[in-house]
């Protein structure tokens, strides 16, 4: 079994601040995708990497695939308080089977006034 | 275009119990796959039907069941419940077996008493 693993757990940060989201495991995927959780809601997809090294921008946040397809990094610049929520990352472990993501275990982050 | 929607939103049950819940996944979208998310176990992938059949199934016992109708809506189904299986219960649905993007409701909690 594929095993994601998210750092930090839990973030607390103060609004202007800027923080990074590791996803790290052992698997190379053929993808990995980056959702945002708010209470009482289900994941919303942030984004999509495919491509060994590819970087993607998204207003704010910025997110990394590693060179190796093991890793992935999300930071966001100049956190505001709605970017509050769970981050999660998946992945898919080879192409063609997206349905069967495999979730990492989550950053919970708190953006304060 | 509505969303994934999931009945009902929550659920207290007694252990020992049965339950049925109630996924409809966007309007051409084929594919359903259920997840179960808890603090502990963070999200876990249950199954994934396509065309009425159960494509993929992750590591849960057989108390968990799930089907798909002509329609592609789906249900799942936890028999004999236990402390354990309170959680909150996800359904995703994307266009096809091989899609990138998987679009999720906003659950059901289950709370077993």
């Amino acid at each position: 079994t594929q095993l994601l693993e998210q750092s930090p757990q839990f973030l607390s940060i103060q609004e202007g601040e800027n923080l990074t989201v590791y996803c790290n495991s052992s698997s190379v995927f053929s993808s990995l995708q980056w959702y945002r959780q708010e209470p009482g809601e289900g994941p919303v997809l942030l984004v999509t990497v495919v491509t060994g090294g590819e970087v993607k921008k998204l207003k704010r946040l910025t997110f990394q695939f590693g060179d190796a397809r093991k890793d992935s990094s999300l930071h966001i610049t100049a956190a505001q308080p709605g970017d509050t929520g769970l981050y999660l990352c998946a992945a898919t472990p080879r192409a063609g089977t997206a349905s069967k993501l495999t979730f990492g275990t989550g950053t919970r982050l708190q953006v304060t006034l | 275009k509505a969303g994934v929607t999931q009945t009902p939103r929550y659920l207290i049950k007694t252990r020992g119990q049965q339950v049925t819940l109630s996924c409809s996944p966007i309007s051409g979208h084929r594919s359903v796959s259920w997840y179960q998310q808890t603090p502990g176990q963070g999200l876990q992938f249950l199954f994934e039907y396509f065309s009425e059949t159960q494509r993929n199934k992750g590591n849960f016992p057989g108390r968990f069941s799930g089907r798909q109708f002509s329609n592609s809506r789906s249900e799942m189904n936890v028999s004999t419940l236990e402390l354990g299986d309170s959680a909150l219960y996800l359904c995703a649905s994307s266009f096809g077996l091989a899609q990138e993007t998987q679009y999720f409701g906003p659950g059901t909690r289950l709370l077993v008493l």
